[in-house]
């Protein structure tokens, strides 16, 4: 079965320092590897996905994550936080176990920028 | 990129009568639509999964006769809780996906359904 965890419930950077969110997973073969951000009251929004290739991943609103195999991880990283990118970050995961159509879900990860 | 709507966006009803949610893909079909809940600080639960014109098909201890769902067309899905009560008050967010070069890993969601009942 596939799993994800996402070990910080909220992590707080002041705006323009670099911010990573962390993530890794537990699958049966090649993971297919998301983050999504949620705004209050709102749905998901994609910011980027590893599917193959590079294993460093550039998305949205100027958000990378690199894919590491070893360290079964997907980091989300910025180089220079926003307080508008303060939000509910989400990890998610495919895998062969599901035949790679069910996405699943970590708990999420608060990330507060002050300015 | 492809956009997904959800109406209504809130919805207050009294227990014991039935709520409708409709979702849309708007500018692609899509084969296969995902039914979320989300409480409160909470990751999203799938409730279920639904590909047009057939059953859709729930996780485990999801009730198929209170949640409803109709996959009748490529750009629409519909999710009625049927006797509300208060204990499914909650977010509730559709999801789709596209079948295609470049889409088949992608899902887009939509932007909710905040149901609170009273």
């Amino acid at each position: 079965a596939q799993s994800v965890a996402q070990p910080e419930d909220q992590v707080n950077v002041a705006e323009g320092n670099p911010l990573t969110v962390k993530c890794t997973y537990s699958v049966s073969g090649n993971p297919y590897l998301f983050w999504y951000v949620q705004y209050p009251n709102r749905g998901l929004q994609f910011l980027l996905k590893y599917i193959t290739g590079d294993n460093l991943v550039k998305g949205s609103y100027g958000f990378e994550a690199e894919f590491n195999k070893s360290q079964t991880s997907f980091h989300l990283k910025k180089p220079s936080a926003l307080v508008s990118d303060s939000a509910l970050y989400f990890c998610a995961v495919r895998d062969k176990s599901s035949g790679y159509s069910t996405l699943t879900f970590g708990k999420g990860t608060m990330l507060l920028v002050s300015p | 990129g492809a956009v997904v709507s959800q109406h209504p966006s809130r919805v207050i009803c009294k227990s014991g009568t039935s709520v409708k949610i409709e979702c849309r893909s708007l500018d692609f079909q899509a084969t296969t639509m995902f039914w979320y809940r989300q409480f409160p600080k909470q990751s999203l639960m799938l409730m279920a999964t639904s590909n047009e014109g057939s059953k859709a098909t729930y996780e485990q201890g999801v009730e198929k006769d209170k949640f409803l769902i109709n996959h009748a067309s490529l750009t629409l899905s519909t999710l009625t809780v049927t006797s509300a009560h208060p204990e499914d008050s909650s977010f509730y967010i559709c999801s789709a996906r596209a079948e295609g070069a470049g889409d088949l890993y992608e899902q887009y969601f939509g932007p909710g359904t905040r149901l609170t009942v009273t």
